[in-house]
C-alpha cells in the first residue's frame, strides 16, 4: 500500500507569510494527489486536484505543485482564515496524517 | 444543487453491526465514484472504502472483510454495511463524492458519528 506522508505536522506562521506543506508518497504517483482543508469541526473542503488544479471558488493564494513523490501545497500570503488542518490524499484512497496550520 | 446527507450512526457494543446510508441528491450516484471516509475523534482523515461507476470496490486494509460498500440505484443512495465493529471504528463517518477518478472529493455530506462501545 501507498503511504503519504506530510510535515511539518504544525506549523505556527504569521498573516501575511508564505507557507508550504509537503506531503511525500512512499511510490511515484503521478500526479495523482489532491489537498483539502478543514476547519475544526467542520467537514473537508477540496483545494487542489491532480497535484496542482485549484478547485473552482479556492483563493488564488492556494497553489499546488509537484509529481512523483513529493509534492507541495503553497498558501502565499497566510490570512487568519487559512487557520484550519490541511490533508494530501493520492489518487482515491490513501490520505495524509495532516498539518495543522495556526497564526 | 448536489447534497449528502448521511444517517444511521449511533452507539453500537463491539462485535455488532450497523447500515450507514448517505442518501444523494443532484446527481445520479451511480454515475459517480463514491467513497466513505471517517475521522475518529480528535485524529486525521482516513480512507474506508470506494464504489466505482462500473461498480467495483476497493477497501483500506483496516475494515476489508469487515465493511461493505453498495448502493441503492432507485433510491439514489449510497451504503456502507459495518459488522464485527471495534472499538477503533469509533469516528464519524463522511460520504464524498468524486467526480471523476483522481481528481478529488469535491462533494462531502455533513457526517455521521458511530461509537463502538
Amino acid at each position: 500500500d501507498i503511504q503519504m506522508t506530510q510535515s511539518p505536522s504544525t506549523l505556527s506562521a504569521s498573516v501575511g507569510d508564505r507557507v508550504t506543506i509537503t506531503c511525500r508518497a512512499s511510490q511515484s504517483i503521478s500526479t495523482w494527489l489532491a489537498w483539502y482543508q478543514q476547519k475544526p469541526g467542520k467537514g473537508p473542503k477540496l483545494l487542489i486536484y491532480k497535484a496542482s488544479n485549484l478547485e473552482s471558488g479556492v483563493p488564488s493564494r492556494f497553489s499546488g505543485s509537484g509529481s512523483g513523490t513529493e509534492f507541495a501545497l503553497t498558501i502565499s500570503s497566510l490570512q487568519p482564515d487559512d487557520v484550519a488542518t490541511y490533508y494530501c490524499q493520492q489518487y482515491m484512497w490513501t490520505f495524509g496524517q495532516g498539518t495543522k496550520v495556526e497564526i | 444543487e448536489v447534497q449528502l446527507v448521511e444517517s444511521g450512526g449511533g452507539l453500537i457494543q463491539p462485535g455488532g453491526s450497523l447500515r450507514l446510508s448517505c442518501a444523494a441528491s443532484g446527481f445520479t450516484v451511480s454515475d459517480n465514484y463514491m467513497s466513505w471516509v471517517r475521522q475518529a475523534p480528535g485524529k486525521g482523515l482516513g480512507w474506508v472504502s470506494v464504489i466505482y461507476s462500473d461498480g467495483n470496490t476497493y477497501y483500506a486494509d483496516s475494515v476489508k472483510g469487515r465493511f461493505t460498500i453498495s448502493r441503492d440505484n432507485s433510491k439514489n443512495t449510497l451504503f456502507l454495511q459495518m459488522n464485527s465493529l471495534r472499538g477503533e471504528d469509533t469516528a464519524v463517518y463522511y460520504c464524498a463524492r468524486a467526480v471523476s477518478p483522481g481528481e478529488g472529493l469535491r462533494y462531502w455530506g455533513q457526517g455521521t458519528l458511530v461509537t463502538v462501545s
